[in-house]
């Protein structure tokens, strides 16, 4: 079965600090990756996914098959990025494509 | 810009109540989820619904059931709740014509279960 790993639950980093968010999958099929991130009081919502390789409000993640991850990376972190984050792998399920996340890691970005 | 509500934020009930959440997306969307969302245990699936009246389980659809009888609208019932369903509810939908499958998520419904 697939599953989805995020072994931070909390992380604080300062405000200019690179941060990267742990992110580790197991699936017997092709992979496709998203970061989903909700802000205080705010709905859930995508950030990135791995094929369209972009970045996103600074945020970069690529997809390691060989080391079965995607990690979140931003090299300046900003108050404005604290959040809940959330790593999800799509899969095909019967009739139709579901997301399983991970638990997720709670950022927070110090002055 | 896709919206999806749900009926209520906050709802507060008692052991053994029947509880209706409501899902309602106004972007013509096929496919629906309920997720519930717990501290530590992140998003887990309850139950999808990828066309009218059709219906799949998801990770953890004990004690739920669902109902899709309009393309807009996924209802969540709990048929009998119980103080372990007290979390916070989340819907979303996403279009299968749309290749990359992202899914758009309504605000939540904080469920609390004496």
């Amino acid at each position: 079965a697939q599953r989805v790993t995020q072994p931070e639950k909390l992380l604080s980093v300062f405000k200019g600090a690179p941060v990267e968010l742990k992110c580790n999958y197991s699936y017997s099929g092709s992979p496709e990756l998203f970061w989903y991130v909700q802000y205080s009081r705010q709905r859930l919502q995508l950030l990135l996914r791995h094929i369209s390789r972009e970045s996103i409000k600074g945020f970069t993640a690529d997809l390691n098959k060989g080391e079965t991850s995607f990690h979140l990376k931003k090299p300046f972190a900003q108050e404005e990025d604290s959040a809940m984050y959330y790593c999800a792998l799509k899969v095909a399920s019967g009739s139709a494509r579901q997301l399983t996340f991970g638990s997720g890691t709670q950022l927070t970005v110090l002055p | 810009d896709v919206k999806v509500t749900q009926s209520s934020r906050y709802l507060v009930k008692r052991t053994g109540e029947k509880v209706f959440l409501e899902c309602v997306q106004d972007m013509d969307h096929e496919n629906m989820f309920w997720y519930r969302q717990d501290p530590g245990l992140g998003l887990r699936l309850i139950y999808f619904s990828y066309d009218v009246k059709m219906k799949e389980k998801g990770d953890i659809p004990e004690g739920y059931s669902v109902s899709r009888e309009k393309k807009e609208r996924f209802s969540l019932i709990l048929e009998s709740a119980s103080t372990n369903q007290t979390s916070m509810y989340l819907c979303a939908s996403s279009s299968t014509r749309e290749s990359t499958d992202t899914q758009y998520f309504g605000p939540g419904t904080r469920l609390t279960v004496l």
